[in-house]
């Protein structure tokens, strides 16, 4: 079975610290997501990464995907109220959407 | 642009009754369709997808089942709830790998 660890579960910042949250698996996957969801919302997309060892940046958001396309990190700098969230990564098996997803890492950041 | 609609937001209901959610996609064609449970605390889990009108793959065997009528339109259904079919049920589509979310329907079965 193909399983996503993300780590930490759970994370408590102030505004404008910066973070790193994890998302590691044993097995190799063909591309792999982030997501962030709100309370009572859906998951709404962040960003794909492709090629081993790939990183892209969204503004304050930089996500990473390892080398063996098995792990990727999302770095948050100068956090603010509004990256609150569920942040959720998710692994493809192959060219359609039926993917692998971690349970999570909840980020508060408080003003 | 596309937009997928799921409804309703939130549902109570009691065990033993039957369920029907409905998803569709608008701005899109032959899109595949998923739904997806979410326990508190929990991933989100695959139950059904489907790659065309009247195909459905089932992902985890449980008390519900999922239909594709026409090629935008997605329903979970169940005859008789059960307690632990509570949870936040997401509909999603793609075209490819990226998943588009709708905003969730909240279940209690009490």
């Amino acid at each position: 079975t193909q399983l996503l660890e993300q780590s930490p579960q759970f994370l408590s910042i102030q505004e404008g610290e910066n973070l790193t949250v994890y998302c590691n698996s044993s097995s190799v996957f063909s591309s792999l997501q982030w997501y962030r969801q709100e309370p009572g919302e859906g998951p709404v997309l962040l960003v794909t990464v492709v090629t081993g060892g790939e990183v892209k940046k969204l503004k304050r958001l930089t996500f990473q995907f390892g080398d063996a396309r098995k792990d990727s990190s999302l770095h948050i700098t100068a956090a603010q109220p509004g990256d609150t969230g569920l942040y959720l990564c998710a692994g493809a098996r192959g060219s359609q959407g039926n993917l692998i997803f971690g349970k999570g890492t909840k980020l508060s950041v408080k003003p | 642009s596309q937009t997928i609609h799921q409804w309703p937001a939130t549902l109570v209901q009691p065990v033993g009754s039957p369920l029907s959610l409905e998803c569709t996609v608008e701005g899109t064609s032959n899109p595949n369709l998923y739904w997806y449970r979410q326990a508190a605390g929990r991933g989100l889990q695959l139950l059904f997808y489907s790659v065309g009108i009247g195909q459905i793959s089932s992902e985890v065997p449980q008390n519900l089942s999922a239909s594709r009528p026409q090629d935008r339109q997605f329903i979970l259904s169940s005859k008789k709830l059960l307690l632990s079919d509570s949870g936040f049920y997401l509909c999603a589509w793609s075209v490819r790998v990226e998943l588009f979310f709708g905003s969730g329907t909240q279940l209690s079965v009490l």
